[in-house]
């Protein structure tokens, strides 16, 4: 089955711009994730959707973060306005369901803010 | 959320058997014991899970300790592609599927 995608892999930008970034889960997955990892750090959990509802968002950063799975299948995460520390690899992951055990991670972005 | 501790590097030798420990005091009877590796440049990567008896897959083998306090995720017979960042993590069994990252374990492999 085709993995979980993500695009751009690459995203540079100077600091108070805006930016999304797209992610594709895999076939018939209800659950998409949405981590960052800063570099030396394991990935945090930013957003968790179950189908196209909210299910776990306490880490996001809702003054300047926001994400939307608008038909239950693929999902955009945006940034506006972006600062320096929101440099990191943002990395989408998906699951068949919420509890099930394994969640599958796409490549990931890597974003540069300067 | 519960946390675990790992050394933060280990190295092995090429087709040598590595076991990386994990320590997890706090673990409570509902979290599950999670491994995912994470190799250069890519997203993390399932390895393995358990709750309380030892768990075998192709990939790996999880062995829980009787007080559950601590786990062991064995790799049999280490390769170069096995060179990656660990992760001990325990997931809540209310989190609604939460993983909750530590730094990890970082193993070289040699060969």
């Amino acid at each position: 089955e085709a993995g979980v995608a993500q695009s751009p892999r690459y995203k540079i930008i100077e600091k108070r711009q805006s930016v999304a970034f797209w992610c594709n889960p895999i076939s018939g997955h209800a659950t998409l994730y949405w981590y960052q990892q800063i570099l030396g750090q394991g990935p945090k959990l930013l957003i968790q959707f179950q189908n196209n509802g909210v299910v776990d968002d306490s880490q996001l950063p809702k003054d300047r973060f926001s994400a939307e799975r608008l038909k239950g299948v693929d999902s955009t995460l945006k940034i506006q306005p972006a600062k320096l520390e929101d440099s990191a690899v943002y990395l989408c992951a998906s699951s068949r369901e919420a509890l099930y055990n394994e969640q599958f991670f796409g490549p990931g972005t890597r974003l540069t803010v300067l | 959320d519960a946390k675990t501790t790992q050394p933060n590097s280990m190295e092995s030798n090429e087709e040598e058997p590595v076991h990386l420990p994990c320590n997890h005091s706090t673990i409570s009877g509902t979290d599950y014991i999670h491994w995912y590796r994470q190799l250069p440049s890519q997203g993390p990567e399932y390895v393995i899970h358990g709750l309380t008896s030892n768990v075998n897959n192709r990939m790996a083998s999880l062995a829980i300790a009787e007080d559950r306090k601590s786990s062991t995720l064995i790799l049999h017979r280490a390769t170069l592609r096995d060179a990656a960042v660990y992760y001990c993590i325990l997931r809540v069994g209310t989190s609604y599927g939460k993983l909750t990252f530590g730094q990890g374990t970082i193993l070289t492999v040699h060969p």
